[in-house]
């Protein structure tokens, strides 16, 4: 099955820097790449996500890239705000995949410094 | 604005009880799901319900049941719980026709003692 690495556990950046979360996945059949955003002491929440037929969507601070040689996808958030400090979670999931089943990564947690 | 609603918040209980979660949704979505998130924050897909449709995560032991009554309820149960069932458990729903974006609810926060 699909294997989705996130490879920072954490990453600490100060206020209206760049932060950038890099994932890969591992099934070339996978095509959407949603990321989520968890606060502390709460849910999920979606934040931006991307379809294999485009390399770039932008929303606002958020930049998703896709690289699918590479099977590999990240979040860029530009001018850094303490409201972005949670865990970012990226997933994959295949288009035709029963019941949109999203395989999680471990997460990032995101600390944006005064 | 929350619109999928989980109870209860919290609960605790001793190894070998059985438990049932609830998950409703305002959303008219036709698909939900639920995780478990460990004390790791690891998130895992155990089931997705798309209408009559049962989807079911082969990793999920059998003690783990969902049930539901229509297509925006879904709930857990979960017999003769074990320790390593400790964890908070997430409902979310989707709607297939667009975005796939999953609306998660609160969670439910499972202790075994």
């Amino acid at each position: 099955g699909e294997k989705v690495e996130q490879h920072q556990s954490t990453l600490s950046v100060r206020e209206g820097d760049s932060a950038v979360i890099n994932c890969t996945y591992t099934d070339t059949a996978s095509s959407y790449f949603p990321w989520y955003k968890q606060e502390a002491g709460k849910s999920l929440h979606f934040v931006i996500d991307i379809r294999s037929n485009v390399d770039r969507k932008q929303s606002q601070r958020l930049t998703v890239l896709l690289d699918k040689k590479a099977k590999r996808f990240s979040l860029h958030i530009t001018a850094t705000q303490p409201e972005d400090s949670a865990i970012y979670f990226c997933a994959a999931s295949m288009a035709n995949s029963a019941g949109n089943k999203l395989t999680f990564g471990i997460g990032t947690r995101v600390l944006v410094r005064p | 604005e929350t619109a999928v609603f989980q109870t209860p918040n919290y609960h605790v209980t001793q190894v070998g009880n059985e438990v049932s979660f609830n998950c409703k949704q305002t959303l008219g979505h036709d698909t939900m799901y639920w995780y478990k998130q460990d004390s790791k924050k690891l998130l895992k897909i155990m089931f997705s319900y798309n209408n009559k449709q049962l989807i079911v995560n082969e990793t999920v032991p059998r003690r783990f049941s969902p049930q539901s009554s229509d297509k925006a309820h879904l709930n857990l149960r979960i017999k003769s719980v074990e320790p390593e069932d400790s964890a908070v458990y997430l409902c979310a729903s989707s709607s297939r026709d667009w975005g796939y974006e999953q609306y998660f609810g609160p969670g439910t926060r499972l202790t075994v003692l």
